[in-house]
């Protein structure tokens, strides 16, 4: 099977531009984060969907940021504008998520896409 | 204080030589625990996960939690040069979907 499939890898930018980052998660997963992940801050989570849902996008940093998940096999992170200090990388996780009698979930494993490595000049 | 903390390292062993690599977290609901290793440029991968004190063991790599102490490490025995990567610590809530990241320690293993 697949992984999780994101698009670009790499992308360089002008400060100022519009970018659109993509992610197809895997097949039957109902999970789906985006993460980013830098030297300074280390991996910190933006936004989560369950089942299509945003549930906690307490992570996205400010109104440049927008996720949407139209359907159960896409994803989008969008940054408008970009700013210099957007560069890192963002990465997308999806899992499978089950819940047990005792309240307990599943494992919780993330897999995680190749991220796309994002420059703003 | 962070909600995971890790020492950011370089760790380095010899090859054969026994890992040791911690962490601490602050949030005493926090109920599963894992361990990512994230190799330069890649991304984070599952090795191992635990939700019970003590001790367990897959492989090479050997778990160990401790919750009086909010303290999770993780063994690497008989270390390889291709165990150098990063290895990230997370902690989650058995209610929650909220994975929460240490900064990572680097490992490297001399040849």
């Amino acid at each position: 099977d697949a992984g999780v499939i994101q698009s670009p890898r790499h992308e360089v930018t002008e400060m100022g531009q519009e970018v659109t980052l993509r992610c197809k998660p895997i097949s039957g997963h109902n999970s789906l984060f985006w993460y980013r992940q830098t030297m300074m801050r280390g991996l910190e989570l933006l936004i989560y969907f369950n089942n299509n849902v945003p549930i906690d996008d307490s992570g996205m940093p400010e109104d440049r940021f927008s996720a949407k998940m139209p359907n159960a096999s896409f994803s989008t992170l969008k940054i408008q504008p970009s700013e210099p200090r957007d560069s890192a990388v963002y990465f997308c996780a999806s899992s499978l998520r089950t819940s047990f009698g005792t309240g307990r979930t599943n494992t919780g494993e993330l897999f995680f896409g190749e991220g796309s490595r994002l420059t703003v000049l | 204080q962070k909600e995971v903390e890790q020492n950011s390292g370089p760790l380095s062993v010899p090859e054969g030589a026994i890992a040791s690599l911690n962490c601490t977290y602050s949030d005493r609901g926090s109920q599963s625990f894992f361990w990512y290793r994230q190799y330069s440029g890649k991304s984070p991968e599952l090795i191992m996960f635990i939700y019970s004190n003590g001790d367990k063991e897959d492989g090479r790599f050997t778990a160990q939690l401790n919750k009086a102490s909010q303290y999770v490490s993780l063994l690497i025995r008989d270390s390889q040069p291709s165990d150098s990567a990063t290895y990230l610590c997370a902690v989650k809530k058995d209610s929650s979907y909220k994975l929460i990241f240490g900064s990572g320690t680097r490992l490297l293993v001399r040849p």
